[in-house]
């Protein structure tokens, strides 16, 4: 069936410094990617989306692109801060599905001053 | 516009007791999803409810199950609890209709703990 790995946590990382947490995928068809993000205490929220292979999707400096070839959806920002800690998820939802998201195993970032 | 929210935000319960987990859609939309999140774990698909019929199920027994209302609000009701059932249940809304990518807004999450 359909699935997403993530890579380990927990990523410890200094503020400014360069973020890449790598997300793979195994999927039939065109599956449509997305990375949520799940503050202490709170519930999911969408970071960013793309629908199609090489769409770029971004939001709040964070970007990912959708590569088919490599079955990759890696997400990269340039320079985080300390309030992007959080816990990141990669996820999918198999084309021609009803909405059913199916998740990585999520990956704790942890940004220090 | 108001979001998805969840009630109650945190549950006690025994082993083989039944509990009941409600969610409000946010406004305009006419799908609800529900996952179940263990600890340290990705959310897993239970169900998916539209105009008040399931609409596709994820690998749970049929001790889960659901409901949804005319106003499009949703319940999860799981019987017989076990250890394991002890997660984060979160809900989720969208808006389901033709061509449209079924982006779905979580709710804060309820945390069911079984003794």
């Amino acid at each position: 069936g359909d699935s997403v790995t993530q890579m380990e946590g927990p990523v410890t990382l200094s503020e400014e410094a360069f973020l890449t947490i790598n997300c793979t995928y195994t999927a039939t068809g065109y599956p449509s990617l997305f990375w949520y993000v799940q503050y202490p205490g709170e519930g999911l929220q969408l970071l960013l989306k793309a629908t199609k292979a090489d769409d770029k999707g971004s939001n709040k400096g964070f970007e990912a692109t959708y590569r088919k070839e490599t079955t990759s959806f890696h997400l990269e920002k340039g320079s985080v801060q300390v309030s992007d800690s959080a816990v990141y998820f990669c996820a999918l939802i198999s084309s021609g599905n009803t909405g059913k998201l199916i998740f990585g195993q999520g990956t704790t970032l942890q940004v220090k001053p | 516009e108001t979001g998805v929210t969840q009630s109650p935000t945190h549950l006690i319960k025994t082993r083989g007791q039944q509990v009941t987990l409600r969610c409000s859609s946010q406004s305009g939309h006419n799908t609800v999803s529900w996952y179940q999140q263990a600890l340290g774990q990705g959310p897993q698909f239970i169900f998916q409810y539209y105009r008040e019929e399931e609409n596709g199920r994820g690998n749970f027994p049929p001790r889960f199950s659901g409901l949804q209302f005319p106003n499009y609000s949703s319940e999860l009701n799981v019987n017989a609890l076990e250890l394991d059932d002890s997660a984060l249940y979160l809900c989720a809304s969208s808006f389901s209709g033709r061509g449209l990518l079924n982006e779905q807004f979580f709710g804060p999450g309820t945390r069911l703990t079984v003794l």
